[in-house]
């Protein structure tokens, strides 16, 4: 398997402009999260989504922010309009939901590094 | 989720084992203990989990004390690859699609 794809890899976008990142699951997986990295935060969720349905959005930082997944392949993050201080590293992972011991584990993506000058 | 607790920061030679210490005192007894890593501008990669009992796979091992009140990441023979940040995370199981939550790490540095 090709792990989670996203894309870009890497955006540089003004002030002001829409920005939207990419995220391509593991086939079968039907759980997949939203996270952001910056240096003074660390690495927090965003939002995560069951089977295609958003469970908790209470990472997500305001009004700017939205997240979408469409189908089991495919999710989308927005920021519009963007803002400097949303430049980070935006990870999405996925994992498939299990009932046993433990419970699944997490699958992350590359990362898209967004910079918004 | 249980608040967890580890060092800034550890040095450890190239072929020596890493022991990566991790405090985690109000646990509560349907709460796992999970590790992660990042390796620099990757993304986070699992290695271990277990509840009580220790653990041991392909990456690591894992001590968790008899009170569960702390546990300890085993690297047996640590390479320069494996520098990066270690995450110790506390989280009840509630039955799918569990959310993680980050604290700051241990930085381990593999030095030749």
């Amino acid at each position: 398997d090709a792990g989670v794809i996203q894309s870009p890899r890497h955006e540089v976008t003004e002030m002001g402009q829409e920005v939207t990142l990419r995220c391509k699951p593991i086939s079968g997986h039907n759980s997949l999260f939203w996270y952001r990295q910056t240096m003074m935060r660390g690495l927090e969720l965003l939002i995560y989504f069951n089977n295609n349905v958003p469970i908790d959005d209470s990472g997500m930082p305001e009004d700017r922010f939205s997240a979408k997944m469409p189908n089991a392949s495919f999710s989308t993050l927005k920021i519009q309009p963007s803002e400097p201080r949303d430049s980070a590293v935006y990870f999405c992972a996925s994992s498939l939901i299990f009932s046993g011991e433990g419970g699944e584990t997490q699958y992350f993506g590359p990362g898209t590094r967004l910079l918004v000058l | 989720d249980a608040k967890t607790t580890q060092p800034t920061s550890m040095d450890c030679a190239e072929g020596r084992a890493a022991n990566l210490p991790c405090n985690h005192s109000t646990i509560s007894g349907n709460e796992y203990v999970y590790w992660y890593r990042q390796i620099h501008s990757q993304g986070p990669q699992y290695i271990i989990h277990g509840l009580k009992n220790n653990e041991t796979n392909e990456m690591a091992s894992l001590i968790i004390t008899e009170d569960r009140k702390s546990s300890t990441l085993i690297l047996p023979h640590a390479t320069l690859r494996d520098t990066a940040v270690y995450y110790c995370i506390v989280r009840v199981f509630t039955g799918g699609g569990n959310k993680l939550t980050f604290g700051t790490g241990t930085q381990l540095k593999v030095e030749l």
